[in-house]
């Protein structure tokens, strides 16, 4: 099956400080892919669409200025979270778009302290 | 989107087969049936999808109602690594959710040794 990985697999980070995770679709390109975010105990939350060359479209109540996405190629989407703060911790994964269906990143344990 | 309802956990022992319900009587007529599973602290895994007909794959079996108004994945012969949450997502890539995937809060599947 398709293969998607994401870069780190988890982060500590200090209160305030920005930090990057890489998607990567690993044997196939994605137009589309998508940034997710899972709490404790809860089920996967849409956070936002990551489209290659486009600005990507958020869900709502996802701040834009604070969730940075850039998708500048077919197999690597970024997102960015700004000024990170100890309620931003949490599971963040993504998942690319196939013909059909969609693939998983493993996920990103993201801590801010 | 269409709503689904799964049980919130079930059990099995290994070796045994397992059959795991989900009512989508929403579902529109260009909607795929996805199930995916997510093990702890992992991404989602795809595990099967299909549109009218019975579909099997090397993991699984899913079973569509004739109305598609229902849907059952079956694990044939349940082994401890299958333990896992399970989510069934009626989803269409390219409809007009863009292609999003929502889940819901899926089935705890508990494999007893």
């Amino acid at each position: 099956g398709a293969v998607v990985s994401q870069h780190p697999s988890w982060v500590i980070c200090k209160s305030g400080t920005s930090v990057k995770i890489e998607c990567r679709s690993l044997d196939f390109q994605a137009t589309t892919m998508f940034w997710y975010r899972q709490f404790p105990k809860q089920s996967l939350m849409l956070m936002a669409t990551s489209n290659e060359g486009s600005k990507a479209t958020y869900e709502q109540g996802v701040e834009k200025d604070k969730f940075l996405i850039n998708h500048a190629s077919l197999t690597l989407s970024t997102l960015t979270v700004t000024s990170a703060h100890p309620e931003d911790s949490s599971f963040y994964i993504c998942s690319a778009r196939d013909v059909s269906t969609q693939y998983f990143g493993p996920g990103t344990r993201l801590t801010v302290l | 989107d269409a709503k689904t309802t799964q049980p919130n956990s079930m059990e099995s022992n290994e070796e045994e087969p397992v059959h795991l319900p989900c009512n989508h009587s929403t579902i529109s007529g260009t909607d795929y049936i996805h199930w995916y599973r997510q093990l702890p602290s992992q991404g989602p895994e795809y595990v099967i999808h299909g549109l009218t007909s019975n579909v099997n794959n090397r993991m699984a079996s899913l079973a569509i109602a004739e109305d598609r108004k229902s849907s059952t994945l079956i694990l044939h012969r349940a082994t401890l690594r299958d333990a896992a949450v399970y989510y069934c997502i009626p989803y269409n890539a390219g409809g007009t959710s863009y292609g999003k995937l929502t889940f819901g809060q899926g089935t705890i599947l508990t494999v007893h040794p």
